[in-house]
């Protein structure tokens, strides 16, 4: 059983089309996060979760929209996509008594 | 939040023990020090955490002296497949602030025969 999971693994679009990431974790974990990692590998927080609601905006653009429809989901809606947009992104939980994160195997987003 | 540093990059060859050193010079007081792993086209994977002094797992050990200005991961007789990317951390994984756990540019070890 994968613990996080996150879908497509791959999306290739067009600049200005808009697209969604899923991601589910199994671990009953309160909090999920997005995280995007650049080309040169920096992994930078977008948001985090606690219990469907919003803690952490990291000066996202508002292009981007998480959405938390329960505690086990944490969706990514991206608008009118940019080529900078080009990124892997990873959704993660974190476990309420170490905050050991666990992430998903990554979605890589090619914006063309 | 506190910032850290470590070497962009490392070689080892199979069988040694790598050492890797991270500076979190601002360190607060309930900050805990965690080190991920990551594999290409993976997420990553956590390694060890620990307070202070020496933590100790399966995988790896974690020296932080007692200033905590510093800490080093020990992974002893590496292999090809360590080769990886690995990240140090600092955060309090008890109030919150573990969300805002900010990556590095982690070291890159590259491990051959």
């Amino acid at each position: 059983d994968t613990a996080v999971s996150q879908t497509p693994k791959y999306l290739v679009t067009q600049m200005g089309n808009d697209k969604s990431i899923k991601c589910e974790q199994n671990l009953g974990h309160d909090t999920m996060y997005w995280y995007k990692q650049d080309s040169k590998k920096f992994l930078k927080i977008m948001f985090s979760y606690n219990n469907k609601e919003l803690i952490i905006n990291e000066t996202v653009p508002n292009r981007f929209s998480p959405k938390s429809p329960d505690k086990a989901h944490l969706n990514l809606h991206i608008n009118s996509l940019e080529l900078g947009d080009s990124a892997v992104y990873f959704c993660a939980s974190s476990h309420p008594g170490t905050g050991e994160l666990f992430f998903g195997e990554g979605s890589r987003l090619t914006v063309l | 939040l506190a910032k850290t540093t470590q070497p962009i990059s490392m070689d080892s060859y199979e069988g040694q023990e790598v050492n890797i050193t991270c500076s979190h010079n601002n360190i607060a007081t309930n900050d805990y020090i965690t080190w991920y792993q990551q594999f290409p086209s993976q997420g990553p994977r956590f390694i060890i955490q620990g307070y202070k002094t020496k933590v100790t797992n399966e995988v790896a050990s974690l020296f932080i002296p007692a200033d905590r200005k510093s800490s080093t991961l020990s992974l002893p007789r590496v292999s090809l497949s360590d080769t990886a990317v690995y990240y140090c951390l600092v955060g309090d994984p008890y109030t919150g602030t573990a969300s805002k756990l900010t990556f590095g540019t982690g070291t890159r070890l590259q491990v051959t025969l």
